[in-house]
């Protein structure tokens, strides 16, 4: 099966610089990869996503890029805010399931 | 827009009772749900999908008795915790999805305890 990784476990950054977050995959046949935002206590968040057939996508200050031949793809997040704190989670879509990185605890510091 | 509500948002029950918890899809079709726990700190296990009207598909090691799915229509499905203990307490979410490899949608979760 599918098996995703996820680095690094947390990330502290200064308020306006960037973030970045990284995972790999294991299984070719994966071409969806989206990313989640979840806050203490909620849901997670569909924040970007990025299918196989292209290699970069961008939405304001967050990016998404992706290298299918060396099986990993990154998280982007530009001039970081307070609000951006939260455990980010990558996944990688297999034939119906999603498999899910381990998370990464952002933490922007004003 | 993709809205996922799950009923009840908490939880707190003695030891053997049985807990129902419902996903719905508000606005669109889930051909497919899936239910999901996380424990403190974690990231999300998948427990089992389920597809409507056909048998859900669990995950290795969750028991299928004790967890039980209905995925009765395109807009609901429930997970059922059967005869709970307290080493079933956890953090279930529901998600929802159009069809394969299309993007799931959460629902708030469900915090049991189980005294």
């Amino acid at each position: 099966g599918e098996n995703v990784e996820q680095h690094p476990s947390t990330l502290s950054v200064q308020e306006g610089d960037s973030a970045v977050i990284k995972c790999t995959y294991s299984d070719s046949a994966s071409n969806y990869f989206p990313w989640y935002k979840q806050e203490l206590g909620k849901r997670p968040q569909l924040i970007i996503d990025i299918r196989s057939n292209v290699g970069e996508k961008k939405d304001q200050r967050i990016a998404v890029t992706l290298n299918k031949t060396a099986k990993h793809f990154s998280l982007h997040i530009t001039e970081t805010q307070p609000e951006d704190s939260a455990v980010y989670f990558c996944a990688a879509a297999g034939a119906n399931n999603l498999f899910f990185g381990t998370g990464t605890r952002l933490t922007v510091i004003p | 827009g993709a809205v996922v509500s799950q009923h009840p948002s908490r939880v707190i029950c003695k030891s053997g009772t049985s807990v129902k918890i419902e996903c719905r899809s508000l606005d669109f079709q889930a051909t497919t749900m899936f239910w999901y726990r996380q424990f403190p700190k974690q990231s999300l296990m998948l427990m089992a999908t389920s597809n409507e009207g056909s048998k859900a598909t669990y995950e290795q090691g969750v028991e299928k008795d004790k967890f039980l799915i209905n995925h009765a229509s395109l807009t609901l499905s429930t997970l059922t915790v059967t005869s709970a203990h307290p080493e079933d307490s956890s953090f279930y979410i529901c998600s929802a999805s159009r069809g394969p490899q299309q993007p799931q949608h959460f629902g708030d979760g469900t915090r049991l305890s189980i005294l």
